[in-house]
């Protein structure tokens, strides 16, 4: 069964660093998504990405942040310049485009542990 | 119940016990769907139940929807230490993309 990808599975990094974090959707999806998870809060969302533009994005998702699709299969993450607050667990998902405005079924990776010491 | 400003509900139950839980939302909504999240790991997607629908099932699993109260209920049905997780329902809204998620529900089945 196609899954989702992600990579690395734990990030470390010095506070005022860069970090890509990296997603690989699966093949035949068109919609891309970040979604973060502070440990013991909600799933919040960051951004989705369609048509290789952002097509919507959260009050989180501020200048420090940026997405990528560098290629036909990679969808990136990247923080320019990490804070502690920063540190979370970030979940990549992916969908078929919505029919008629929906929100389909949405499917995650596994996720990346963004550590900021 | 999930979202607002409810505390997250914990459930022990043993195993072969059915195991039902909440979620309540507050805006109009698309689709409701259930994801379950095993300690540290992924989310894994279970089922999606559209505003147009009241129910709905898929193996051990029974959604129900009541827009008119904003509410979902999560039933798992003969329950095994291996659903032992934490379930998240999320929301999905007309007109964005975006899931809104709820604080989730902690199911421990003993075995």
């Amino acid at each position: 069964e196609p899954e989702v990808t992600q990579t690395p599975s734990h990030q470390v990094t010095q506070m005022g660093q860069e970090v890509i974090l990296r997603c690989v959707p699966i093949s035949n999806h068109l919609y891309f998504y970040w979604y973060r998870q502070i440990l013991g809060q909600k799933v919040e969302f960051l951004v989705s990405f369609y048509n290789n533009e952002i097509s919507e994005k959260s009050e989180i998702f501020d200048d420090q942040f940026s997405v990528e699709r560098p290629d036909g299969s990679n969808f990136t993450l990247k923080i320019r310049s990490t804070k502690l607050e920063d540190s979370a667990m970030y979940f990549c998902a992916s969908s078929d485009p919505p029919l008629a405005g929906d929100t389909d079924t949405q499917y995650f990776g596994p996720g990346t542990r963004l550590t900021v010491l | 119940s999930q979202q607002g400003e409810e505390d997250p509900q914990a459930l022990s139950i043993q195993e072969g016990e059915n195991a039902t839980m909440n979620c309540s939302y507050k805006t109009s909504i698309n689709n409701l769907q259930w994801y379950r999240q095993n300690s540290g790991r992924g989310l894994v997607h279970l089922i999606l139940i559209r505003s147009n629908e009241r129910e709905k099932h898929s193996g051990r699993l029974r959604v129900t929807l009541d827009t008119s109260k904003k509410s979902s209920s999560l039933l798992i049905t003969a329950s095994r230490a291996a659903d032992t997780a934490s379930y998240f329902c999320a929301t999905g809204s007309y007109g964005n993309n975006r899931l809104a998620f709820g604080k989730g529900n902690q199911v421990v089945v003993i075995p």
